[in-house]
């Protein structure tokens, strides 16, 4: 598969626990963003990296939420102790090149905290 | 800052007819505009976008928008849809400044709904 990929599809979590979100980029790809997209909702930015420099963290809603991108390639999004209003679908998107306006989505992962 | 509002939450419309979907933007820098759309349980896929030159830009799947920079609008129009058009579209913004990340800025997304 040539896409952007995202495991797992769905999670279900209890309210407390930690849970990690894996996207795999588009081979070669330099930039990759995390995006939240709560139901009915347009998704909003939570953090961007440039291989494995994370440069831009505005977006991250609280200390509970974290991004790591280590070797330039596979990114994890972890948060701990999800709260009922961590519900919602993560995306995931890469493009080739910094300042690349195409960015390639992944299908999301879908986050229920119960 | 930007924002990007999409005026209509639903919009359904026969199989065949012609359609626009609406999209304004505030922003106080340049910004490049985006449509995309997302079919159930999948991610988004580029329709089209505007980074410069002609205001009208033509898309996939027989989409097109234009870029009116007075009235700060990028509407979407298709002139006839097909029952495989029905989908979630979102109208995003990214500000074109230098160093800019190309994060984008998303409308709440309009649902478009084509009827047999």
């Amino acid at each position: 598969g040539a896409g952007v990929s995202q495991s797992p599809r769905y999670k279900v979590a209890k309210r407390g626990q930690d849970v990690a979100l894996r996207c795999d980029p588009i081979s070669g790809h330099v930039s990759l963003f995390w995006y939240q997209q709560a139901l009915g909702q347009g998704p909003e930015f939570l953090t961007y990296f440039q291989n494995e420099a994370q440069l831009d963290k505005s977006g991250l809603p609280s200390d509970r939420f974290f991004a790591e991108r280590p070797e330039g390639s596979v990114s994890t999004l972890k948060i701990q102790r999800t709260q009922q209003e961590d519900s919602a679908v993560y995306l995931c998107a890469s493009t080739a090149a910094k300042g690349a306006y195409e960015q390639y989505f992944g299908p999301g992962t879908r986050l229920t905290v119960t | 800052a930007q924002s990007v509002t999409q005026l209509d939450s639903q919009v359904p419309v026969f199989e065949e007819a012609p359609v626009e979907l609406r999209c304004n933007y505030s922003s106080s820098v340049s910004v490049y505009l985006f449509w995309y759309v997302q079919y159930p349980n999948q991610g988004l896929q580029l329709l089209l976008k505007y980074l410069s030159g002609s205001t009208l830009v033509k898309g996939i799947n027989g989409f097109e928008a234009e870029f009116n920079k007075s009235q700060t609008s990028f509407h979407l129009r298709k002139p006839s849809v097909h029952i495989s058009d029905t989908a979630e579209y979102f109208c995003a913004v990214s500000d074109n400044l230098s160093g800019n990340t190309g994060k984008l800025i998303f409308g709440q997304g309009t649902t478009l709904q084509v009827k047999p």
